[in-house]
């Protein structure tokens, strides 16, 4: 396809399990984000891939929250030990970042998980 | 760090009337401003950004913004909307040096009606 691709779409799970969530960016994107849209929080930044360089996690908000980007393509996202103020949408965005800065990130339609 | 005020969190208007969407913003260091509008179901799109050179900006479908650096403002304009526009409109905010690292505000949901 041609747009950021994000699974699932919806989760529910209960607290306490770990959920993983898979991000396919744009082909040839080199930039990869994750955020965090919730109804207390608004849209938060969580991480931050470019090519090989080191990730910038400084969003992510415990070390329950961990990421990973493989090949400089496909991430997930994974969730450990899940908790009720963890539900929100994530949502995936990548960029091409070459040449000059167009600021656009391309957004998935995310996914949506509950925690019960 | 930076941040993101949008004023109104619900702004309903009738069809060909206009609307101004309101945001300001706080840095220390120099930033890049956008709009992003989210319609419903749908992903995050751009609609406009500012990154240097004319402070008025200006998307295909008809809305503008203008930044203004001593108001620390990014307004949001469009003369005549269209039910098409409801939506919810987010504004960010980057550092030039953070590709993509964006800091959004609340977000303002415009509903239009007939």
């Amino acid at each position: 396809g041609a747009g950021v691709s994000q699974s699932p779409s919806n989760k529910v799970t209960e607290k306490g399990k770990d959920v993983e969530l898979r991000c396919d960016p744009i082909s040839g994107h080199t930039a990869l984000y994750w955020y965090r849209q919730s109804l207390g929080q608004g849209l938060e930044f969580l991480i931050y891939f470019q090519g090989n360089s080191a990730p910038d996690k400084s969003g992510l908000p415990s070390d329950r929250f961990s990421a990973e980007r493989t090949g400089g393509s496909v991430s997930t996202l994974t969730i450990q030990r899940t908790q009720q103020e963890d539900s929100a949408v994530y949502l995936c965005a990548s960029s091409p970042r070459t040449g000059a800065y167009t600021g656009e990130l391309f957004f998935g339609e995310g996914s949506r998980l509950t925690v019960l | 760090a930076q941040s993101v005020t949008q004023l109104d969190s619900q702004v309903p208007v009738f069809e060909e009337a206009p609307v101004e969407l309101r945001c300001n913003y706080s840095s220390s260091v120099s930033v890049y401003l956008f709009w992003y509008v989210q319609y419903p179901n749908q992903g995050l799109q751009l609609l406009l950004k500012y990154l240097s050179g004319s402070t008025l900006v200006e998307s295909i479908n008809g809305f503008e913004a203008e930044f203004n650096k001593s108001q620390t403002s990014f307004h949001l304009r469009k003369p005549s909307v269209h039910i098409s526009d409801t939506a919810e409109y987010f504004c960010a905010v980057s550092e030039t040096d953070s590709w993509g690292k964006l800091q959004f505000g609340a977000g303002t949901q415009v509903v239009v009606t007939p």
